[in-house]
């Protein structure tokens, strides 16, 4: 079945610094991408998707880019802010024809420091 | 524009106990998922409905059923609670059957003692 691995965290950076979240994904056919971010005590909220092999999603300064021949969605961002700390979620849809369920990884939580 | 919108917000249940959950979809919206979240996981699908009907369910048991209106809400029905069901139900909804992008509501945060 459809399976997403992410990297574990926490992963602690200071103001300003480079973040990269890893992500892969295993599934069957052309799922569509996903970044969720959920902040304390919330829902979750997208961040950004890619539809296609080699989509760049982006949002509020973060990207991905799909790859397909690595089977990743890698989360990047140039330089992070203290109001970017929550737990990110990389996400991928089945295809059309199977409804549109999510399947999620298990969360990196982010932590930005001054 | 009016988000998802869930309630209640928090509940507490015994074991053995029901639950009834509800959700709103976004304005515009025909397509509600239900997903349970426990702690310091990802979020796990549980089923969707679309004209009213189950159109694709997760991994788990009967003890877990829904319903949707007319108006497109929808409730997430659990029975038989167990202290396992103890997570974060969130409710996701979109457009159409096989819409892509899902919109998540706060969730609603059941905790079975």
């Amino acid at each position: 079945g459809d399976s997403v691995t992410q990297m574990e965290g926490p992963v602690t950076l200071s103001e300003e610094a480079f973040l990269t979240i890893n992500c892969t994904y295993t599934a069957t056919g052309y799922p569509s991408l996903f970044w969720y971010v959920q902040y304390p005590g919330e829902g979750l909220q997208l961040l950004l998707k890619a539809t296609k092999a080699d989509d760049k999603g982006s949002n509020k300064g973060f990207e991905a880019t799909y790859r397909k021949e690595t089977t990743s969605f890698h989360l990047e961002k140039g330089s992070v802010q203290v109001s970017d700390s929550a737990v990110y979620f990389c996400a991928l849809s089945d295809q059309p024809g199977g409804g549109n369920k999510l399947t999620f990884g298990t969360g990196t939580q982010l932590k930005v420091e001054l | 524009d009016a988000g998802v919108t869930q309630s209640p917000t928090h509940l507490i249940k015994t074991r053995g106990q029901q639950v009834t959950l509800r959700c709103s979809p976004k304005s515009g919206h025909d397509t509600v998922s239900w997903y349970q979240q426990a702690l310091g996981q990802g979020p796990q699908f549980i089923f969707q409905y679309y004209e009213e009907e189950e159109r694709q369910r997760g991994n788990f048991p009967d003890r877990f059923s829904g319903h949707q209106f007319p108006n497109y809400s929808s409730e997430l029905n659990v029975n038989a609670l167990l202290l396992g069901d103890s997570a974060l139900y969130l409710c996701a909804s979109s457009l159409g059957d096989r819409g892509e992008t899902q919109y998540f509501g706060p969730g609603t945060r059941l905790l079975v003692l």
